[in-house]
């Protein structure tokens, strides 16, 4: 199983801010990499995919980089609908996709 | 409206079967790869298992491999998961999830509500 290792757990910063998430495989993922924002009471969206794709309707300020191992989530200039949890999530590895734990992006 | 509802959740008790359903609407559902992702309470998402669009490739997490099925019916737009001897780990709420393009299998850009399932007795 590829696990995935995000870091910090926990990011505390203001609006106007930059965000800088971090996701790194136990196993190159190639591109195949995408990265989803949750908010409390509702279900995950997703934000990037292949590593650096933007999904329909998705910000500019949102931005991802990385590739074998890997992998940023950049938020360029915080805003305040911005604060919730981040996952990434690897496809590589079919059938045992999986996650990372999460970081919290919290209002400082 | 494009929208995944997913039914079928509840208290069930250890060893005990569910079947959960997810009505799909509003996107041609048999175009597209779909899965089920949970989440325990408090917890972190897992993905459960997937199925292509025309059942031709079907997966499983280790964790629920050999307990649970996967289903469609493209005719009815709907996608099930059969869940056998239910554990108490596998307390969740599920969700489905679609897959992004005919062409990936493995991104999911949308998500039902999701389905709280409760394994205890």
């Amino acid at each position: 199983e590829i696990v995935l290792t995000q870091s910090p757990a926990t990011l505390s910063l203001s609006p106007g801010e930059r965000a800088t998430l971090s996701c790194r495989a136990s196993q190159s993922v190639s591109s195949y990499l995408a990265w989803y924002q949750q908010k409390p009471g509702q279900a995950p969206r997703l934000l990037i995919y292949d590593a650096s794709n933007r999904a329909t309707g998705i910000p500019a300020r949102f931005s991802g980089s990385g590739s074998g191992t890997d992998f940023t989530l950049t938020i360029s200039s915080l805003e305040p609908e911005d604060f919730a949890v981040y996952y990434c999530q690897q496809r590589s590895n079919w059938p045992q996709y999986t996650f990372g734990q999460g970081t919290k992006l919290e209002i400082k | 409206e494009v929208q995944l509802v997913e039914s079928g959740g509840g208290l069930v008790q250890p060893g005990r079967s569910l079947r959960l359903s997810c009505a799909a609407s509003g996107f041609t559902f048999d175009d597209y790869a779909m899965h089920w992702v949970r989440q325990a309470p408090g917890k972190g998402l897992e993905w459960v298992s997937g199925i292509s669009w025309n059942s031709g490739s079907i997966g499983y997490a280790d964790s629920v491999k050999g307990r649970f099925t996967i289903s469609r019916d493209n005719a009815k737009n709907s996608l099930y998961l059969q869940m056998n001897s239910l554990r108490a780990e596998d307390t969740a709420l599920y969700y489905c999830a679609k897959d992004l393009s005919a062409r990936t299998f493995g991104y999911f850009d949308l998500w039902g509500r999701g389905t709280l399932v409760t394994v205890s007795s």
